[in-house]
């Protein structure tokens, strides 16, 4: 099964402090997309920062990270000088040459002051 | 850019009864997804199509629920009889196609179902 996994279900953070969700996937093609959403509590998903995987290098946007391992099948979220505003569930996702889109279980992120 | 549009934002229905959804993706995008997410949960790929054509409708149950997009633009979503495990927001999302990968999907705000 193509499947991704995130086996935090919970993370808390203090306010301006970093945090790392972790995510790890599967898949038998060579070329895909990897991506981080944010689902606050309005529900509406936002996308926080997308990887390609022919693309070695690491993606960043603003305090936004990507660790992404291709061997390991790993794409891990960093959240630099974490903000109250950063409070919301991440997904990790998956698109690949079909564009089918599969997500993760979610992890649960607080970000305390 | 206008977003991808869902109504109703909230429904309240009986166990049995039918019900349906609408999405109007964003203006020119190919492909159109509609999950399924569980309070608690990631959202599940229901239906995946392609312009008006179905990708993927494998985790749709079928004896209950239905989707079409009309004319490749429009879609709707719908449920007949419901079920008390149908209640759930019924995300909506859509993606262009410029080539390898789709960039990323953008997505409704959704609609939570509630079955009595």
């Amino acid at each position: 099964a193509q499947t991704v996994t995130q086996s935090q279900p919970e993370m808390s953070v203090q306010e301006a402090e970093t945090v790392t969700l972790s995510c790890t996937y599967d898949t038998s093609e060579s070329n895909y997309y990897l991506f981080w959403y944010k689902q606050p509590p309005s529900r509406q998903m936002i996308l926080v920062i997308r990887q390609e995987a022919y693309k070695q290098q690491n993606a960043t946007e603003n305090r936004f990270s990507v660790n992404f391992q291709k061997a390991a099948k790993s794409f891990s979220l960093k959240i630099s000088d974490s903000q109250l505003g950063d409070t919301a569930m991440y997904f990790c996702a998956r698109m690949d040459s079909s564009y089918k889109l599969i997500f993760g279980s979610g992890t649960r992120l607080l970000v305390r002051p | 850019e206008a977003g991808v549009a869902q109504s109703p934002r909230y429904k309240i229905i009986e166990k049995r009864q039918s019900v349906a959804f609408w999405c109007n993706p964003i203006s020119g995008h190919a492909t159109l997804y509609w999950y399924q997410q569980i309070l608690g949960q990631g959202p599940k790929l229901l239906i995946q199509f392609q312009n008006n054509g179905v990708v993927d409708d494998s985790q749709l149950p079928k004896d209950r629920f239905s989707a079409e997009r009309l004319k490749g633009v429009d879609s709707t979503l719908k449920i007949q009889p419901a079920k008390l495990e149908d209640s759930a927001v019924y995300l909506c999302a859509s993606s262009p196609q410029t080539g390898p990968g789709g960039l990323h999907a953008f997505f409704g705000q959704g609609t939570r179902l509630t079955v009595v």
